[in-house]
């Protein structure tokens, strides 16, 4: 069965640090995708990235990058230089390729960013 | 384009009644999902299709139906509602592999 843990539940941070948010997750399969999603206070579920079980290689978009290690089953997210626009629940998510592609959530983290 | 249509977005229900949500894609996915997010919490999936007529239950399916008689919809039926099931209901779309799509949300109270 797929399980998505998200070990931190709220962190705090004061604007300009950087901050990562930790994404552990279990398959059995070999195949599988891993998935960020921001959920900022209006509510709405925003897409960040989609990455496959093949593909190891970081990721680097703006502020935002990525770091998924196979070895320890982690896939974590790191802002840079942190903004009072990036306060949300971030949500790492993981689906497998033979369980009908369901999504399977963490609990989330919600990220505070003070000015 | 309008990616996924949730209504309604609020609604208020009386403990035992009944009620469905619509959820429209215009994208045809052939994947559709219904997800609550009780307050502080995560995602927790309800029903999931993979196509027209083929439906499969989720976590945590007790107390709703669904169906999918065409590509672009997939209702959310609540049968007998209860107090419990006071949340956020998201629909999600999504092609093959791909990242999920989801709609606004219906925020849902059961009195």
């Amino acid at each position: 069965a797929q399980k998505v843990t998200q070990a931190q539940t709220e962190i705090s941070v004061v604007e300009k640090e950087d901050v990562t948010l930790d994404c552990v997750y279990e398959t059995r399969d070999t195949t599988y995708y891993l998935f960020w999603y921001k959920q900022p206070p209006s509510g709405e579920l925003v897409f960040l990235i989609r990455r496959n079980s093949f593909d190891e290689q970081n990721e680097i978009s703006g502020r935002y990058s990525w770091n998924f290690q196979k070895s320890t089953s982690s896939f974590n997210f790191t802002i840079t230089a942190s903004q009072v626009v990036d306060s949300a629940v971030y949500f790492c998510a993981l689906s497998e390729a033979n369980a009908g592609n369901m999504l399977t959530f963490g609990g989330g983290t919600r990220l505070m960013v003070k000015p | 384009n309008a990616g996924v249509t949730q209504t309604p977005k609020f609604r208020i229900l009386k403990i035992g009644q009944s009620m469905t949500l619509q959820c429209t894609q215009d994208m045809n996915h052939n994947y559709m999902y219904w997800y609550r997010q009780d307050p502080g919490m995560g995602l927790k999936l309800i029903y999931y299709s993979v196509g027209a007529g083929i439906t499969d239950k989720g976590e945590v399916p007790n107390g709703y139906n669904v169906s999918r008689s065409t590509t672009e919809d997939f209702p959310l039926r609540l049968e007998l509602a209860a107090p419990s099931q006071t949340s956020v209901y998201f629909c999600a779309s999504r092609l093959g592999t791909g990242e999920l799509f989801f709609g606004e949300g219906s925020r849902l109270t059961v009195l």
